[in-house]
């Protein structure tokens, strides 16, 4: 089946510094990718949708100047954190659709982020 | 807005079989899914159901009946490792300004004990 990876798969900061975690589709390509986020036994909140090539378009209540999301290229797309608290620590999932097929998402691994 | 509702937690020992229900208030709808997450791990893909009716895969079945905003996912034979959330998830219609996405339920922490 398609694979997705994130890196890094977990990441402690200190807060007020900036995180970049990538999120790739290693064997296909990924024209739509989702970035979620996660707090421990609770359901997946999703944060943004990006297409290849286009901005973003993010969730109610989602500050986009504070999660960058770029998606360069059809195997590539990166959430940054900006100026991160301890309030932005969390479980960062990413996932993404190959092609037009959307019965299924494809997750990758999730981040782990902690900033002190 | 969109709400999925699904018990939080359900216990079951080996070999038995398990349903977690699934109800859901979309505004649009476009398929019932279901996936498993361990613990600390990324969650995968069970089944699909966009029509009425059961999907039947392996151990694990899914069900879904449109006109009652309703489905379940079946698990039959449990094993330990089927100790995990499991969460139903709706998908958006398609529009010019939506590609699908997922909503996801509050997920159903299923105990196998031996």
């Amino acid at each position: 089946g398609a694979v997705v990876s994130q890196h890094p798969s977990w990441v402690i900061c200190k807060s007020g510094t900036s995180v970049k975690i990538e999120c790739r589709s290693l064997d296909f390509q990924a024209t739509t990718m989702f970035w979620y986020r996660q707090f421990p036994k609770k359901s997946l909140m999703l944060m943004a949708t990006s297409n290849e090539g286009s901005k973003a378009t993010y969730e109610q209540g989602v500050e986009k100047d504070k999660f960058l999301i770029n998606h360069a290229s059809l195997t590539l797309s990166t959430l940054t954190v900006t100026s991160a608290h301890p309030e932005d620590s969390s479980f960062y999932i990413c996932s993404a659709l190959e092609g037009r097929d959307y019965n299924e998402q494809f997750f990758g691994p999730g981040t782990r982020l902690t900033v002190l | 807005g969109q709400s999925l509702e699904q018990p939080s937690e359900v216990t079951a020992v080996e070999g038995a079989i398990v349903q977690i229900n699934c109800t859901y208030q979309t505004s649009g709808f476009y398929g019932l899914s279901w996936y498993q997450q361990h613990d600390g791990g990324a969650p995968t893909f069970l089944s699909y159901n966009a029509l009425d009716g059961l999907e039947e895969t392996g151990r694990f079945s899914s069900f879904l009946s449109r006109s009652d905003s309703y489905g379940y996912l079946l698990l039959q034979e449990l094993q330990m490792k089927d100790s995990a959330s499991y969460f139903c998830a709706v998908r958006d219609l398609l529009t010019t300004d939506s590609w699908g996405k997922l909503q996801f339920g509050a997920g159903t922490q299923v105990v196998v004990t031996p």
